[in-house]
């Protein structure tokens, strides 16, 4: 059975800062993504990590896949009230069809 | 504009009763899921399609029901066995294999 863990579930930070959230997953997986949820909203795609070394950037995000370690991170910098919102990582096998499995969530509040 | 519609947004559910979540998509995928989460928590994925006519049951089917009759539909039944329906639903699509999910705007779910 696959799963997918998120820490920190919780992170609360200062503008301007960096930070790092990690997302690891138990088993093989062919493919990896990230997205943001606004409270009460539906989810936003951010990334799509489909690949060993996979590294994307949007703006202040950036996320990379090591298949090996079986973690991605989603890194954060300078970090910017806007950027407040829950961020998920949902990873898939080529051996359940098209279904994902998520993680849990990480709650960014960041403060002015 | 291709998106996924859900409706209700909001709906109240009495004792006993079933009530059916409406899931509607123009983005031409074959792919559809129904997610269930609940307050603080990440998506549980209820049922799946990936092609009309067809679909597999995710890790919390207990108590839900659903059809796939044409490619855009795919409602989601919340019967009486489900004894604890209050939650927020969201509907998904993917097309191509590889590329990520999309969702609608959900629908929350109370008990009356």
């Amino acid at each position: 059975e696959l799963k997918v863990e998120q820490n920190p579930l919780f992170l609360s930070m200062q503008e301007g800062k960096n930070y790092t959230i990690y997302c690891n997953y138990s088993t093989t997986s062919d493919r990896l993504y990230w997205y943001r949820q606004d409270p009460g909203k539906s989810l936003e795609s951010l990334f799509v990590l489909l690949s060993n070394g996979a590294v994307k950037q949007e703006g202040r995000l950036m996320a990379s896949l090591d298949t090996k370690a079986r973690l991605s991170t989603l890194h954060i910098t300078a970090a910017v009230h806007d950027l407040s919102a829950t961020y998920f990582c949902a990873v898939g096998r080529e051996t359940s069809g098209s279904r994902l499995t998520f993680g849990e969530g990480t709650q960014l509040t960041v403060n002015p | 504009d291709g998106g996924i519609t859900q409706s209700p947004k909001y709906l109240f559910r009495k004792e006993g009763q079933n009530v059916t979540l409406s899931c509607e998509q123009n983005l031409n995928h074959d792919a559809m899921y129904w997610y269930r989460q609940d307050p603080g928590q990440g998506l549980r994925l209820i049922y799946y399609s990936q092609i009309v006519n067809d679909f597999q049951k995710g890790d919390i089917a207990e108590g839900y029901s659903v059809s796939r009759e044409k490619k855009e539909s795919f409602p989601l039944t919340v019967t009486s066995a489900q004894k604890n329906p209050t939650a927020f639903y969201l509907c998904a699509s993917s097309g191509e294999f590889n590329q990520p999910q999309h969702f609608g705007d959900g629908t929350r779910l109370s008990i009356l």
